[in-house]
């Protein structure tokens, strides 16, 4: 499975700061993602990008901002956090389901704890 | 739009059979992807349907049926470590949009 980090592990911000979360693969995966898990939400998708500097919008991506300047770093920035950022976020990369065959599966890191204040 | 739905919670016995039901309605759609999630972790894969039909991987099997926007996954043998969340997500052109989660509580 692809190695991600995803840093900083747990956060705690003010409301009106920036905040950037970084995620980091190490299997040269194209495309790379970006969403918030929230109760009674469920995964909903912030960004994604299929390649350096090729990004798009998901469901929920007011208040967001990302970049991509390198395959292996994804960032995902909240330009001025309010207190309805605060959630957990996934950065997920997407991976052959069975090499040689074809499918593809999502990879998810181990998740980000914010909390706007 | 795009509408995603599976139960809220479920509770079963340890070594009875559990089944998960997923209806969707997409704009597009290239397959059905089943995630277990326990508290406090990421979501790790379990199953992946394309084509309609059973796929059977141990314990666990999914069953997809696209003319009816339908899926199920279906849990036997239930284990006390079966307790966990279990999405339910379609893929359409490299998005990936999830439901809100099963919540299953397997009891002793």
């Amino acid at each position: 499975d692809a190695g991600i980090t995803q840093s900083p592990r747990h956060k705690v911000t003010e409301t009106g700061t920036p905040v950037t979360l970084r995620c980091h693969q190490t299997e040269n995966h194209r495309y790379m993602y970006w969403y918030r898990q929230d109760p009674g939400h469920g995964l909903r998708l912030i960004h994604y990008s299929y390649g350096v500097k090729d990004t798009d919008k998901g469901e929920v991506s007011d208040g967001y901002s990302v970049s991509r300047s390198k395959t292996e770093d994804f960032l995902l920035t909240l330009e001025s956090a309010t207190s309805s950022q605060t959630s957990v976020y996934f950065c997920a990369t997407l991976q052959t389901l069975i090499p040689g065959q074809g499918g593809e599966k999502l990879f998810f890191g181990s998740g980000t704890q914010l909390s706007v204040l | 739009g795009q509408n995603i739905d599976q139960p809220t919670e479920m509770t079963a016995t340890e070594g009875a059979i559990v089944q998960i039901n997923c209806t969707y309605q997409t704009s597009g759609f290239n397959g059905l992807f089943w995630y277990q999630q326990h508290a406090g972790e990421a979501p790790t894969f379990l199953s992946y349907n394309v084509l309609d039909g059973l796929e059977e991987k141990g314990r666990f099997s999914s069953f997809l049926s696209r003319s009816k926007g339908y899926s199920y996954l279906l849990l036997k043998e239930l284990q006390m470590k079966d307790s966990a969340s279990y999405l339910c997500a379609v893929s359409g052109t490299y998005k990936y949009i999830f439901g809100t989660g099963t919540r299953l509580k397997v009891l002793a």
